[in-house]
């Protein structure tokens, strides 16, 4: 069955410091969607890239999605200790099953 | 507006008991999706309910079953618990399965 793997499992970083994780899908997908979940809080959605490609911003934020619709990465510039939480991608293949990836927790020291 | 509501938030429970979880979608989406997730992973998929009926099944034993209702709520019923069921248990409602929004979810524990 299809599976998203994400990586890396754990990321601390300094303040002002970038962060990246990368997710990678064993099969093509339609769509992925990236989530964002605090300690103790459920998982919030912060966007969905459609298109071979694709590049989407948001303010500190950008999400790609590749060319063969298989992987995806979100980088966030110069970290603030707001940005902390796991980061989830999740991918849609065929079906209407949404698959998530084990998440990468982000660390942020001030 | 409200969101997307759980309940009960916490539940416990012992090996072989049943329990039934609840939610209730935002006003307007038709589209229920229940996910578990166990400490430390992934929310995983257990069933998608659209317009009542089933759209998609997770890989979960036949002791998961889940129903919609016609105002779009759902419940999702675990009978004979076992200690691995332990779990935060989310519900995520969507137009049509596509951008979801979670609740809060119910911590299930099973003793």
């Amino acid at each position: 069955g299809q599976q998203v793997m994400q990586i890396p499992q754990y990321q601390h970083v300094q303040e002002g410091e970038d962060f990246t994780t990368y997710c990678n899908s064993s099969t093509t997908l339609s769509n992925i969607q990236w989530y964002k979940q605090r300690p103790g809080g459920h998982p919030v959605f912060l966007i969905q890239l459609v298109k071979s490609g694709e590049v989407k911003k948001q303010k500190r934020l950008t999400f790609q999605f590749g060319e063969a619709k298989k992987n995806s990465s979100l980088h966030i510039t110069a970290t603030q200790t707001t940005d902390v939480g796991t980061y989830f991608c999740a991918g849609q293949g065929g079906s209407e099953k949404l698959v998530f990836g084990k998440g990468t927790k982000l660390t942020v020291n001030p | 507006d409200a969101g997307v509501t759980q309940s009960p938030t916490h539940l416990i429970k012992t090996r072989g008991q049943h329990v039934t979880l609840r939610c209730s979608p935002i006003s307007g989406h038709k589209s229920v999706s229940w996910y578990q997730q166990v400490l430390g992973q992934g929310p995983q998929f257990i069933f998608q309910y659209y317009e009542k009926e089933e759209r998609g099944r997770g890989n979960f034993p036949d002791r998961f079953s889940a129903r919609q209702f016609p105002n779009y709520s759902s419940e999702l019923n675990v009978n004979a618990l076992l200690l691995g069921d332990s779990a935060l248990y989310l519900c995520a409602s969507s137009l049509a399965g596509e951008k979801l929004f979670f609740g809060s979810g119910t911590q299930l524990s099973v003793l």
